[in-house]
């Protein structure tokens, strides 16, 4: 199947600062999502973003597929954002996201 | 709209016993997803539906079962559960059907079973 990877694992950022998230797949895809679960475990949708840039508040988010990787950007983080962010990937004709192992954010105030 | 509902929230079961999460969504979407999500992983695909009537396997179906009791409801059994399907189980909708249509999947909040 697809191989998603997620750097850096880990990520411990002091508030009000930036930060970058990758994302890495190993074939073409049709569907990539990015979600975040906060600390009680509710995983939220953040982005559809297959290709192309997308912005949302501090959150912004790149994916060059034909360069297979993807790009999630938090802007002057908060406490707030804290928690994991996982990509998400769907290969043509397959109909199944695959997720990615995630990317555990801690911003501390 | 209450969007993806699962019960229940929390269970303990002992090795051996069965049960069922139920799963449901009122958004009339058409395709809906079981995963589970083991610590310091990401969501693993159990089964999914990608419309009434039709059930299929994803990455990790072994000692589940499922059914796609109407448009709405979409449940996971575990005939006789095990300590390796402790983990943390989520369900998810999403608008489409099979084919190359790209959308937005909404999870529940899902249901922690803790298997002794």
């Amino acid at each position: 199947g697809i191989q998603v990877e997620q750097s850096p694992p880990d990520l411990i950022l002091q508030e009000g600062a930036n930060s970058t998230l990758r994302c890495n797949f190993s074939d073409s895809v049709n569907n990539l999502q990015w979600f975040h679960q906060n600390p009680w475990g509710q995983l939220i949708n953040l982005f559809y973003i297959p290709s192309g840039t997308k912005q949302n508040g501090r959150l912004s988010a790149t994916t060059v597929a034909t360069e297979r990787y993807s790009l999630l950007y938090i802007s002057s983080s908060q406490t707030t954002d804290s928690g994991v962010y996982f990509c998400a990937v769907e290969r043509p004709n397959d109909y199944k996201l695959s997720f990615g192992a995630g990317t555990t954010v801690t911003v501390r105030a | 709209n209450a969007g993806v509902t699962q019960t229940p929230k929390f269970q303990v079961l002992k090795t051996g016993q069965s049960m069922t999460l139920q799963c449901a969504q009122d958004m009339n979407h058409n395709s809906m997803y079981w995963y589970r999500q083991d610590p310091g992983m990401g969501l693993r695909l159990i089964y999914y539906s990608a419309s009434e009537g039709t059930t299929d396997k994803g990455e990790v179906p072994n000692g589940y079962n499922v059914s796609r009791l109407n448009k709405r409801e979409f449940s996971l059994r575990l005939e006789s559960a095990a300590p390796s399907q402790t983990s943390v189980y989520f369900c998810a909708s999403r608008p489409g059907t099979s084919g190359p249509i790209q959308e937005t999947q909404y999870f529940g909040p899902g249901t922690r079973l803790l298997v002794l």
